[in-house]
């Protein structure tokens, strides 16, 4: 089956200007959650989207928004890009965020502000 | 605040010799732990994990082994392999299944040839 998919994986973007990015999580996974990474803080948690519910949210300004459509396929939006916004950003999906087995991870989108 | 700590940026291992990776946690409500493999340009993948009933779990080459009282866990590979050569992170929640998964900064392990 397919795994998650990210769009687009590299994205170059102008400080002050808004993006978007996009998850399609693997069929059948209702749990979609969002993280940054940057070199020397790891994985941080932006956050978590069920049946287009924010469930979860991390310690991220207001300018980070996300949402989750009925298909489960979910965007992320970061307004008034700022330098120290560069980093990977990641989505993973699981069945239903339940411990279990962890998360299914996309490849990330690359973004650079300049 | 950082919940689950990876002291150890880095860590270069020769080909065939133990990999000893650590995280320490100061949550005590987190019961599940996990181990992610990353390699650059692609997403972290899941490789073994353990719930705080057990004390160790082990898949193939890798174990994991818990310490609750020292909110301590460790992945051991045996033997290192070229391809081990990746970023691990590890991760905890709790059993709360509205919580979510906390993870460390990584460690950056280079098997030497």
């Amino acid at each position: 089956k397919a795994g998650v998919t990210q769009t687009p994986r590299y994205l170059i973007k102008t400080r002050g200007q808004q993006v978007t990015l996009s998850c399609s999580p693997i069929s059948g996974h209702r749990s979609v959650s969002w993280y940054q990474q940057t070199p020397g803080q790891g994985l941080q948690f932006l956050f978590e989207y069920f049946s287009e519910t924010q469930r979860n949210k991390g310690n991220f300004p207001g300018r980070f928004s996300g949402r989750q459509f009925s298909n489960s396929r979910s965007e992320m939006n970061v307004s008034t890009l700022e330098l120290g916004d560069s980093a990977l950003y990641l989505c993973a999906s699981s069945l239903d965020g339940e411990t279990g087995y962890g998360y299914t991870f996309g490849s990330g989108t690359r973004l650079t502000v300049v | 605040d950082q919940q689950v700590k990876q002291n150890s940026p880095s860590l270069s291992v020769q080909e065939g010799r133990i990999s000893i990776l650590n995280c320490d946690y100061t949550n005590s409500m987190f019961d599940y732990f996990l181990w992610y493999k990353k390699y650059p340009a692609e997403g972290p993948t899941f490789l073994i994990s353990i719930s705080s009933i057990k004390d160790k779990n082990e898949d193939g080459r890798f174990t994991v082994f818990l310490n609750k009282s020292a909110k301590h866990l460790s992945l051991h590979i045996v033997p290192s392999q070229p391809g081990d050569s990746a970023v691990y992170f590890c991760a905890a929640r709790s059993m709360n299944r509205d919580d979510k998964i906390i993870f460390g900064k990584g460690t950056r392990l280079h098997i030497l040839p």
